[in-house]
Order: structure tokens, then C-alpha cells, then sequence
């Protein structure tokens, strides 16, 4: 159990560029998530994989956003057109299918929009 | 949707000292989470507690469903614990999108 790996750490781009983030769950993990975390709130629910099935997705994610996880088991969370209010840190989770299954989390991506 | 509020939202304790935090949240859930962030913002979940009591360390959690509430003890706190508590809930409306207070902030000095 290698835990969930994100990748960058830290992102800074431009106003207008589109930015890639990319995902790798646990290994034997079938549901995956995306939040969105900015300084001083809570972790805010973006969209979740069960497989490689997009199964709900926030109003926060605009049509500027799209998530995929095209084989179930990474995921990438693009950006496009990138403006200031995206900064934040963009956070990925795993679990089981299941009830009882627990949310682990990677260490984020820090996204700076200048 | 649904709402979780959790109290207080700032603490401050000196080494040794024990606390609670508390969550609320407005209606009926599959399950509730707690989670420590780290000050290097990394996410640890401490407790999945969707009802009754659990033990971990020095640290408990109790949760009635009923009452839509949740308590996280912590007792012989440490530097170590310092850092934001988050409540995390599924509601009770199908899927499985976890939602998240807006923390306690937790501050331990020596």
C-alpha cells in the first residue's frame, strides 16, 4: 500500500493556460475524488469515480473543468483557461466500494494562478 | 444540502490538557468521518463513525446518528496534535459525495 500519489505537488501557471493534474489511487481502490481546498475552509467536493465511471459532479465544477479516470484506475483533473479564483489545493482521494470504507487522501497539487 | 457545523472553531491548549470537539450536522447521513490535517496539509482519517463509540490512543470519537451530532475527544493532547480537526459526512441521499466542515483549528503548546 503505496498511498495515493499525487502529481505535481505544485502548480503555477499563467491566467488563461489549462493546467493537468494527475491521480494514482491505492491500488485496490474502485471509488476516486476530487476535492478542492482553499486557505481556511474545508475540503470541497468536486466529483467522484466509482471505476471508471464519473458518477456525480459538483456545481463548483464548471464546464471550464473535466475529470477523467479512463481506464479506473488513475485519474487526471484538467483546468482549462485557468483564472485567479482556481488557486487552491486540489486534493484526491480513495476508498472502497462499500459503506464502511474509509477516505484516504494524497498530499494535494498546489495550484497558483498568477 | 446538507450542513455540518462544527465547535469550536479555534483552540488553543496547553500540553497535557483534554478537549472535545463537536460536529452538528442538519439531517440524516450514512456515515461520518473524522480527519486530522496536518500542518503540512496532509489528510489522515482518524475515525469512520457513522454511529456508537470508537477508541484510538487518546483519542475517541462517539456519534449519535439520532441526534445528528458527533463528539471527537481528545485527551493528553501532545504538540503533535496541533493542527485542523475536520467532521465528514455522506448524506442520506444516495451516492457517496463526502461532505466537510469547515474545521477546528487546534493548537497544542509545549
Amino acid at each position: 500500500d503505496t498511498g495515493v500519489s499525487q502529481d505535481p505537488r505544485h502548480k503555477i501557471t499563467k491566467r488563461g493556460q489549462n493546467v493537468t493534474f494527475r491521480c494514482d489511487p491505492i491500488s485496490e481502490h474502485n471509488r476516486l475524488y476530487w476535492y478542492r481546498q482553499t486557505l481556511g475552509q474545508g475540503p470541497e467536493f468536486l466529483t467522484y469515480f466509482q471505476n471508471e465511471a464519473q458518477l456525480e459532479k459538483s456545481r463548483l465544477l464548471s464546464d471550464r473543468f473535466s475529470a477523467e479516470r479512463p481506464k479506473g484506475s488513475f485519474s487526471t483533473l484538467e483546468i482549462q483557461r485557468t483564472e485567479q479564483g482556481d488557486s487552491a489545493m486540489y486534493l484526491c482521494a480513495s476508498s472502497l466500494a462499500g459503506q464502511a470504507s474509509p477516505l484516504h487522501f494524497g498530499n494535494g497539487t498546489r495550484l497558483t494562478v498568477t | 444540502g446538507i450542513q455540518v457545523e462544527q465547535s469550536p472553531p479555534d483552540l488553543i491548549l496547553q500540553e497535557g490538557a483534554n478537549s472535545t470537539l463537536r460536529c452538528n450536522f442538519s439531517d440524516s447521513v450514512n456515515n461520518l468521518q473524522w480527519f486530522h490535517q496536518n500542518p503540512w496539509g496532509q489528510l489522515i482519517n482518524l475515525f469512520y463513525i457513522p454511529s456508537g463509540t470508537k477508541q484510538n490512543g487518546r483519542l475517541s470519537a462517539t456519534t449519535v446518528a439520532t441526534e445528528r451530532y458527533s463528539l471527537l475527544y481528545i485527551s493528553s493532547s501532545q504538540t503533535t496534535d496541533s493542527g485542523v480537526y475536520f467532521c465528514a459526512v455522506d448524506p442520506n441521499t444516495g451516492g457517496f459525495k463526502t461532505i466537510f466542515g469547515a474545521g477546528t483549528r487546534l493548537f497544542v503548546k509545549a
